[in-house]
């Protein structure tokens, strides 16, 4: 089954810690993104990835770093977390790094709590 | 900076009525626009995306228009049913690679 899949679903942390979302699809996409998704705020977007080795900035990058070492993987990570990333994430992946075309498929989230 | 708004931000209706969802965006250079559904606790499923060349695409009981030149685009449900309860999203793509989104409209289909 064509999917992207997220880890952890619900994550509870505390101030500081260093957490990794991780994010994977099995439909070949070239092109992935993180997004947050708050109430009155709708999704915005994170970072994304037009292939491998290259990730650019969205527009609420602070505080976060991606990877794309390989194509089917674009982990999330949190190096220093703190109660304002408290939000929903999603994944999603495309086609071609362009979203002209080509509709995005997005993960189920994964509920992230900071205290 | 591209802003998308969607209204009513949440609509109630009896089973069976044909709805109309409105998306609203204020800078007509898109490359496409998308509409989802989101289910409570679940992801993003797409349901329609329209080019920018086009003026709509269907689906079974869901249509959706786009007009760039006044930056609007409607999601038009027909015969509902309790299953189409969801939060219904637009999303609009000002550059490759980028999606803007509204923040929904929460549709309630009552028995």
């Amino acid at each position: 089954e064509a999917q992207v899949t997220q880890n952890p679903r619900y994550l509870i942390t505390v101030t500081g810690k260093k957490l990794t979302v991780t994010c994977s699809q099995n439909m070949n996409h070239e092109y992935m993104s993180w997004y947050r998704q708050d109430p009155g705020l709708g999704l915005r977007q994170i970072y994304y990835s037009m292939n491998v080795e290259v990730t650019d900035k969205g527009d609420v990058p602070e505080g976060y770093k991606v990877s794309r070492k390989e194509k089917r993987n674009f982990p999330l990570i949190l190096e220093s977390p703190s109660p304002n990333q408290t939000s929903l994430y999603f994944c999603a992946s495309s086609m071609t790094g362009g979203s002209a075309y080509y509709e995005q498929y997005f993960g189920p989230g994964t509920r992230l709590t900071v205290t | 900076k591209q802003e998308v708004t969607q209204i009513p931000a949440a609509l109630s209706v009896p089973e069976g009525e044909n709805l109309v969802l409105n998306c609203s965006f204020t800078d007509s250079a898109i490359y496409n626009l998308q509409w989802f559904r989101q289910d409570p606790g679940k992801g993003l499923t797409s349901l329609l995306l329209i080019q920018s060349s086009q003026r709509e695409q269907t689906s079974g009981r869901l249509n959706a228009s786009l007009d760039k030149s006044s930056g609007r685009s409607t999601l038009y449900i027909a015969a509902s049913q309790p299953g189409d309860s969801a939060t219904y999203l637009c999303a609009v793509s000002p550059a490759a690679s980028k999606l803007t989104f509204g923040t929904g409209t929460r549709l309630q289909v009552t028995l």
